[in-house]
C-alpha cells in the first residue's frame, strides 16, 4: 500500500534562511508526487508536481527514487511562505491522492 | 473560471442525524473526489466519482456514501452521525478520471454535538 511520511509536524526558520521540508514515500509503482500548500484561511492549492520540474515561488522539489524522497526546498525563506505544506502521492488508477500528515512552516522575521 | 464550490460552509448536527454535503466542480471537470480532514488523521480519501460512477473508495464505513449527477456535481451523505465524524470535508475536482492536478474547494466544516 502507498504511504507518505512527513517527519516534521512543525518547522520554524528565520527569514532569509534556507528551508527544507522532508517527504518520504512508499509505493510499488511509478510515483507521481505533489506538494500542496494551505495558507491561513485559504483553500488547499497545488504548489509543485514532480513531472513539471519547475520552480514555483522559489520552491523546488526533486524526486529521488533511490531514497524514495521528494523533499521541498527553498534557498531563502520569506515570511509569506508561512503555511501548512502537504506532500501527496497519486495512484496510477484514478485521481486519488494519498497525503502526508503535513508540516506547518513558520518563517520568523 | 469559478473554482470548486462547496455548500454549506458550516454545519452543526447531533449524533444519530444524517447530513448531505454538496460540491460543484470547476466547469468542464468531470472527476470529483472527497476527502476528510481532521487534526488527528490529516487528509484521508473518502471516494472518487467519474461519469456518475464511484471509481475508488477509501477505508470508511458504509455510513459514508456519495453520488454524482450528470452535470458532474456531487453530493456526499453521512448517516447516523457520530462525534468522530466532526471534520472538514473537502471536495476536489480534476479534468478527467486519473487526471492531475486536483483543485480543492474551501470545504464544509461539520460539527457533531
Amino acid at each position: 500500500a502507498q504511504r507518505v511520511t512527513q517527519p516534521e509536524k512543525l518547522l520554524s526558520v528565520f527569514k532569509g534562511a534556507p528551508v527544507e521540508l522532508k517527504c518520504n514515500y512508499s509505493y510499488s509503482g511509478s510515483p507521481e508526487l505533489f506538494w500542496y500548500v494551505q495558507y491561513s484561511r485559504q483553500r488547499l492549492q497545488l504548489l509543485l508536481r514532480h513531472i513539471s520540474r519547475e520552480s514555483i515561488k522559489g520552491f523546488t522539489a526533486d524526486l529521488n527514487k533511490g531514497e524514495t524522497s521528494f523533499h521541498l526546498k527553498k534557498p531563502f525563506a520569506q515570511e509569506e511562505d508561512s503555511a501548512m505544506y502537504y506532500c501527496a502521492l497519486a495512484q496510477t488508477s484514478g485521481s486519488r491522492l494519498t497525503f502526508g500528515e503535513g508540516t506547518q512552516l513558520t518563517v520568523n522575521p | 473560471k469559478a473554482g470548486v464550490t462547496q455548500t454549506p460552509r458550516y454545519l452543526i448536527k447531533t449524533r444519530g442525524q444524517q447530513v448531505t454535503l454538496s460540491c460543484s466542480p470547476i466547469s468542464g471537470h468531470r472527476s470529483v473526489s472527497w476527502y476528510q480532514q481532521t487534526p488527528g488523521q490529516g487528509l484521508q480519501f473518502l471516494f472518487e466519482y467519474f461519469s456518475e460512477t464511484q471509481r475508488n473508495k477509501g477505508n470508511f464505513p458504509g455510513r459514508f456514501s456519495g453520488r454524482q449527477f450528470s452535470n458532474s456535481r456531487s453530493e456526499m451523505n453521512v448517516s447516523t452521525l457520530e462525534l468522530g465524524d466532526s471534520a472538514l470535508y473537502l471536495c476536489a475536482s480534476s479534468l478527467d478520471w486519473g487526471y492531475q492536478p486536483q483543485h480543492f474547494g474551501d470545504g464544509t466544516r461539520l460539527s457533531i454535538l
